[in-house]
């Protein structure tokens, strides 16, 4: 059974740069899946960020894309989002999650991961 | 982008009551190449991720009771569950996923 474990820092100052990694485990990475970000804040609900395919291909949500880069390693069965320039509106609960295709149905989920941007 | 529209916002319905929800979409999801609808329905209790529930506007997902039923086609989609449960109070999300970026609805808060 799949499981999604997402982690990095939860706080962090404005003009920074977000760094999550989220760890699967019991099932690989470099399967006929997509990996993907959510993020869920009070003000925008659920937000798609983007996806990556095994193969690295990368698929991003274009109200963020300017400032996200989603990786893969396949040897670590991870994948990671990277968001820079934050501000207080990038605060949100982080999930990683399983996707069908590049912009489908999430299917498994991490239990999430809160991440405050103040100075 | 599509825009998905709940209603209600929040509803309460009694313990063995029925309880409906609306979802609608900006521009229909129905794809007619394969004649499938590309909306889902997920369940988030509090403290937890969102689950699926149903994909394809109607296919429950492995494990989800058969109270949960989805119907509905093109831009109009109803969420129903039957035998309201206490365990199903939790926030119900519709999502499309025909066009990109995937968008999903504001949710709709369900209470006993």
């Amino acid at each position: 059974q799949v499981q999604l474990q997402e982690s990095g820092p939860g706080l962090l100052k404005p003009s920074e740069t977000l760094s999550l990694t989220c760890t699967v485990s019991g099932f690989s990475i470099y399967s006929s899946y997509y990996w993907g970000w959510v993020r869920q804040s009070p003000g925008k609900g659920l937000e798609w960020i983007g996806s990556i395919y095994d193969s690295g291909d990368t698929y991003y949500n274009p109200s963020l894309k300017s400032r996200v880069t989603i990786s893969v390693d396949t040897s670590k069965n991870q994948f990671s989002l990277k968001l820079s320039s934050v501000t207080a509106a990038d605060t949100a609960l982080y999930f990683c999650a399983r996707q069908g295709g590049s912009s489908s149905y999430l299917d498994s989920w991490g239990p999430g991961t809160l991440v405050i941007v103040s100075s | 982008d599509i825009v998905m529209t709940q209603s209600p916002d929040s509803l309460a319905v009694s313990l063995g009551e029925r309880a409906t929800i609306s979802c609608k979409s900006s521009q229909s999801v129905l794809s007619s190449s394969n004649n499938k609808n590309y909306l889902a329905w997920y369940q988030q209790r509090a403290g937890q991720p969102p689950k699926l529930l149903l994909y394809w506007a109607s296919t429950r997902e492995s494990g989800v009771p058969d109270r949960f039923s989805g119907s509905g086609s093109g831009t109009d989609f109803t969420l129903t569950i039957n035998s309201l449960q206490a365990e199903d109070v939790a926030v119900y999300y519709c999502q499309q996923h025909y066009t990109p970026p995937t968008t999903f609805g504001q949710g709709t808060k369900l209470e006993i």
